[in-house]
């Protein structure tokens, strides 16, 4: 159980473009779900905090307008890079902790980004 | 939540045990212990959490002193699998706004 999938695994994108990156709960409702990025040999930094039918809290110093998120559903929450460009090539991931009970976090498999 | 040190890498014989330290020592009542750890290119995986007692699992054991200042995960038979980054991250429990604030981790190379 608690299994969190991501899609795409990998995308390449020339710059300029909009990609969307969907992380889905499979076989759990997941309140919260969570967006992170991992640039090469760092740690992973958390970009913001998405609950189901409310908007995103973004972490200091994340854009907004630029990394987009939506919390449609229990089990699907979205992260679409808009305008990207070649610095926001990175490795994002997302989790999810489920609703009842468990502080634990479940993560994806992540999402390799690189825009041209 | 407390801040948690680890060394930066570690070694270990493959079949032997791992043993990873994590110094927690602000760490309050009610902050458990979570270790996660990354494989190359995945996301993290949960491994266990404990508050005061020591815990085991089928992955590992965590091994938590009595002042609650530091802890100990055990990989009992280390393979080669096991290589990671291995993440100690204090975190109240049972907060829905609390989220795991990753550092640096210990990253641990398992060797043939």
């Amino acid at each position: 159980g608690a299994v969190v999938s991501q899609h795409p695994s990998r995308v390449i994108c020339k710059s300029g473009t909009s990609v969307k990156i969907e992380c889905r709960s499979l076989d759990f409702q997941a309140t919260t779900m969570f967006w992170y990025r991992q640039f090469p040999k760092q740690s992973l930094m958390l970009m913001a905090t998405s609950n189901e039918g409310s908007k995103a809290t973004y972490e200091q110093g994340v854009e907004k307008d630029k990394f987009l998120i939506n919390h449609a559903s229990l089990t699907l929450s979205t992260l679409t890079v808009t305008s990207a460009h070649p610095e926001d090539s990175s490795f994002y991931i997302c989790s999810a902790r489920p609703h009842r009970g468990h502080n634990e976090q479940f993560f994806g498999p992540g999402t390799r980004l690189t825009v041209l | 939540d407390a801040k948690t040190t680890q060394p930066p890498s570690m070694d270990c014989a493959e079949g032997r045990a791992a043993n990873l330290p994590c110094n927690h020592s602000t760490i309050s009542g009610n902050e458990y212990v979570y270790w996660y750890r990354q494989i190359h290119s995945q996301g993290p995986q949960y491994i266990i959490h404990g508050l005061k007692n020591n815990e085991t699992n089928e992955m590992a054991s965590l091994i938590i002193t009595e002042d609650r200042k530091s802890s100990t995960l055990i990989l009992p038979h280390a393979t080669l699998r096991d290589t990671a980054v291995y993440y100690c991250i204090a975190l109240k429990k049972n907060n829905a706004g609390n989220m795991l604030t990753f550092g640096g981790g210990t990253r641990l190379m398992v060797k043939p």
